[in-house]
């Protein structure tokens, strides 16, 4: 069965730094892309970022690009999202998401994890 | 960037009735389009992808169609667990593989 777990997500001040991470199992994560979608309070869902599965080729939305790293390790069955320079329009739910073979088509998500960025 | 555009925002449907959601795309996406549904305090699940493969676990009554850049789903006799809301997404050739802003299904 496959699962995602997203941890990391916490009340920061404007300006700060997260990292979240996402546990995976229940399939050979290395043969997958992976990607990070999130959702602001009462709204829709944006797509942020997305990595190959071997981690050489990364992808992000305009409105994160500077500011966000996606990275993997899949020794650890992980994948990573750095945020610097947190602003108040990155609160969301953070939710990582696992790629169909040979495709960035997302197939099963995680539970997610809130950030909260606030003075 | 391609721009989802999905209508209408709202969609008042009774139980047992057909529900006819739409999904336009800017530019071609040719049938790499995926439909999902998201209840509240839930993560979005894959109901549709190829623009008409039903995910696994999928009932029948869910069905997609269209192609380039104008898609529908189509549930067929809704039943009381499938009011929710619905996102297309994108996901062809180069990122950015953006969402439709969504489409909510309530109760008439």
């Amino acid at each position: 069965e496959v699962q995602l777990v997203e941890s990391g997500g916490d009340f920061v001040q404007p300006g700060g730094s997260l990292r979240l991470s996402c546990a995976a199992s229940g399939f050979t994560f290395s043969s997958h892309a992976m990607s990070w979608v999130r959702q602001a309070p009462g709204k829709g869902l944006e797509w942020v970022s997305a990595l190959s599965g071997i981690g050489n080729d990364a992808y992000y939305a305009d409105s994160v690009k500077g500011r966000f790293t996606v990275s993997r390790d899949n020794s650890k069955n992980t994948l990573f999202l750095q945020i610097n320079s947190l602003r108040a329009e990155d609160t969301a739910i953070y939710y990582c998401a696992k790629s169909a073979p040979g495709s960035f088509r997302s197939d099963y998500w995680g539970q997610g994890t809130l950030v909260t960025v606030s003075s | 960037e391609i721009v989802m555009t999905q209508s209408p925002a709202t969609l008042p449907v009774s139980p047992g009735e057909r529900a006819t959601l739409s999904c336009r795309a800017s530019q071609t996406v040719n049938s790499n389009l995926a439909w999902y549904q998201q209840k509240p305090g839930q993560a979005p699940r894959l109901l549709i992808y190829g623009a008409s493969t039903r995910a696994t676990g999928i009932p029948a009554r869910f069905s997609g169609s269209g192609s380039g850049t104008e898609f529908t789903l189509t549930i067929s006799s809704l039943q009381s667990e499938d009011f929710a809301v619905y996102y297309c997404h994108h996901y062809n050739n180069w990122p950015p593989y953006t969402f439709g802003q969504g489409t909510k299904l309530e109760i008439k």
